[in-house]
């Protein structure tokens, strides 16, 4: 039982580098997201989406960018890599909308070094 | 201004103590969820609380929603190591029930 996958699990990377970290779950659900791990800061949501086909930016989309491939895989760029995006990425999905709360599972995470 | 408030930040206690940590916030919601993150790996759903007031047991995890649905704790009865990890309050944000907002956690150590 797979769940969330994530890939690379490590990378460092020069400024001005791009790369994609990819993701795909096996869960079949409908919504997918991007989270990006700091020390003092929390988790923040990147972007996210609520079903196949859509896209939408969350709290700190600059920077980003997201592809939607199919049901199960969605990918996140960066196209011009900073410093400052030095990070830990996690990639994470659920079911979509169940009124009671929403399950999100969560891949293993992506350390991301920008030098 | 950070919409949830965790405290402790940090928590370190020996095998077999209790311990309580809170998640804050001036604002009322539909539901909240508590999550563990251990080392190296992601984070773990461990409950969601929908109405005022609520308790909820998992073990030895006493989860409970305040009364008013703004605030939440977690007491650990008996602590083992394996309770070690950063635990994580979240809610629902924007209207949507699928984008949540995390709180920046309180980091468990139980030492043996």
């Amino acid at each position: 039982n797979a769940g969330v996958t994530q890939t690379p699990k490590f990378q460092v990377l020069k400024t001005g580098q791009s790369m994609t970290l990819q993701c795909a779950q096996d869960m079949n659900h409908n919504s997918m997201y991007w989270y990006r791990q700091d020390p003092g800061m929390g988790l923040r949501l990147i972007y996210y989406s609520a079903s196949e086909g859509t896209t939408d930016k969350g709290e700190v989309p600059n920077g980003y960018n997201v592809s939607r491939l199919n049901k199960r895989e969605f990918s996140l760029r960066l196209e011009s890599a900073a410093p400052s995006q030095t990070s830990v990425y996690f990639c994470a999905s659920s079911d979509r909308g169940r009124s009671s709360g929403n399950t999100i599972y969560f891949g293993e995470g992506s350390w991301l070094t920008v030098v | 201004t950070q919409l949830l408030e965790q405290s402790p930040q940090f928590l370190s206690i020996q095998e077999g103590e209790n311990l309580t940590v809170y998640c804050n916030s001036s604002s009322v919601f539909s539901s909240l969820q508590w999550y563990r993150q251990e080392p190296g790996e992601g984070p773990v759903l461990l409950v969601t609380v929908v109405t005022g007031g609520e308790v909820k047991k998992l073990k030895r995890l006493t989860f409970q929603f305040g009364d008013a649905r703004k605030d939440s704790s977690l007491h650990i009865t008996a602590a083992q190591p394996g309770d070690t990890g950063l635990y994580l309050c979240a809610v629902p944000r924007g209207g949507s029930n699928y984008k949540l907002t995390f709180g920046k956690g309180t980091l468990l150590t139980v030492n043996p």
